[in-house]
């Protein structure tokens, strides 16, 4: 089965500036998770969906916002771009989130490839 | 605040060589730890830990969690060029997000 598919891949904005992100899940999957990684802070979560719902957010300032569709597909915007914001972001998925082991699940998030965005 | 510390940042070691990683944390409401190998893009899952004291074992690689110590090690045996990648370990707690290491960086050398 497909797996987590984000885009764009890549993406080049200049500071001021808006950017969108998409990740469709897993077919299934119900939880969305996004993560920001750059060389100097790791992977750093930015909030989870679940049916639509926001359940979790990391600590990122409000121009970081994102939802999730009734398909599960999830997107995440930040606004207002700064020189700063230069980093890979990642979505993931699982079935239900909050690394419940099911029959079903063993919990693990499934990662896709990620959005390289660059701000000039 | 959570916190997950891994060491060492990098390595590099012979093809044949036995690797271990280390990851220590500080997580509330801890549930359970993981293990992500990070080649290029997209992390890839490896084991998740939630009882200390039992090794999980994927050919040769195993992994072991200390709750006891807020501890956890991945061992990888007999290393290959395929293994050189960037291991990351991550600690989940009772709501919906991991806490990530900055991970270990490792070259298998020929």
């Amino acid at each position: 089965k497909a797996g987590v598919t984000q885009t764009p891949r890549y993406l080049i904005k200049t500071r001021g500036q808006q950017v969108t992100l998409s990740c469709s899940p897993i077919s299934g999957h119900r939880s969305v998770s996004w993560y920001q990684q750059t060389p100097g802070q790791g992977l750093q979560f930015l909030f989870e969906y679940f049916s639509e719902t926001q359940r979790n957010k990391g600590n990122f300032p409000g121009r970081f916002s994102g939802r999730q569709f009734s398909n599960s597909r999830s997107e995440m915007n930040v606004s207002t771009l700064e020189l700063g914001d230069s980093a890979l972001y990642l979505c993931a998925s699982s079935l239900r989130g909050g690394l419940e082991i099911t029959k079903m699940n063993t919990g693990e998030l499934f990662f896709g490839e990620g959005s390289r965005l660059t701000v000039l | 605040e959570d916190k997950v510390v891994q060491s060492p940042l990098s390595l590099v070691v012979h093809e044949g060589d036995t690797v271990t990683l280390n990851c220590s944390y500080e997580v509330t409401n801890f549930r359970s730890l993981l293990w992500y190998k990070q080649e290029k893009k997209a992390p890839t899952f490896l084991f998740m830990l939630t009882s200390s004291g039992i090794e999980k074992k994927s050919g040769r690689l195993s992994s072991i969690l200390d709750k006891k110590e807020l501890f956890s090690i991945l061992n990888i045996t007999a290393t290959q060029t395929g293994d050189s990648a960037v291991y990351l370990c991550a600690g989940g707690d009772s709501g919906y997000a991991l806490n990530f290491g900055k991970g270990t960086s490792l070259l298998v050398t020929p």
